[in-house]
């Protein structure tokens, strides 16, 4: 089945300590981005990755970090979290990102204390 | 710049009502149109989209045209169900993307269904 896989599907975690969000695609798709969405805020985007080894910031890159060393992989890593990183993470994949439409992972809903 | 504007929720209907959710663009020439489906608890799916003018998108039983003239792609479907209670999002790449080609997107509609 064709899918984007995002784990943990919820974290609680405290200020300060590091943790990763993976994400993985089975399509073969280059494009992949991660976004947050935020009530009243919407969905905005993090980071983006044309394919590998080329990444890009998004909208709101601040206190993230990404990589994409192997086509279906594009984790994000927050080094440091703060309690406004509380939020619903997706994980998209598209395969050129303009009119096929975007897969998105089921989300991590990230809460820091 | 390019921008997405989706009518307020919540929208509250009875079963087999018929839907419509309107969805405005602002976006130089012709950007790609989506809708997107929340379910509660759930990740975000593609509903239906449009990449050119007068395409009609069409999914289980929804329906959007893509209107350049009114820059619009409003959501309807004839008869809603209970299962269609959800959060629909509309959303659009712009021609002129570059290299991020993200999703501009509105701020979602709620929808309600009661039996």
């Amino acid at each position: 089945e064709a899918q984007v896989t995002q784990n943990p599907r919820y974290l609680i975690t405290v200020t300060g300590k590091k943790l990763t969000v993976t994400c993985s695609q089975n399509m073969n798709h280059e494009y992949m981005s991660w976004y947050r969405q935020d009530p009243g805020l919407g969905l905005r985007q993090i980071y983006y990755s044309m394919n590998v080894e080329v990444t890009d910031k998004g909208d709101v890159p601040e206190g993230y970090k990404v990589s994409r060393k192997e086509k279906r992989n594009f984790p994000l890593i927050l080094e440091s979290p703060s309690p406004n990183q509380t939020s619903l993470y997706f994980c998209a994949s598209s395969l050129n990102g303009r009119g096929y439409g975007y897969t998105f992972g089921s989300g991590t809903r990230l809460t820091v204390v | 710049g390019n921008s997405v504007t989706q009518m307020e929720g919540p929208v509250t209907l009875s079963e087999e009502a018929f839907l419509t959710i309107n969805c405005t663009y602002t976006a130089t020439g012709y950007p790609s149109l989506f809708w997107y489906v929340q379910y509660p608890g759930e990740g975000l799916q593609l509903l239906l989209k449009a990449t050119k003018a007068d395409d009609k998108g069409s999914n289980k039983g929804f329906e959007a045209t893509y209107r350049k003239e009114t820059t619009s792609f409003h959501l309807e479907k004839g008869s809603v169900q209970v299962s269609d209670s959800a959060v629909y999002f509309c959303a659009l790449i712009p021609p002129n993307a570059g290299n991020n080609r993200k999703l501009i997107w509105g701020l979602g509609t709620s929808l309600a269904v009661n039996p």
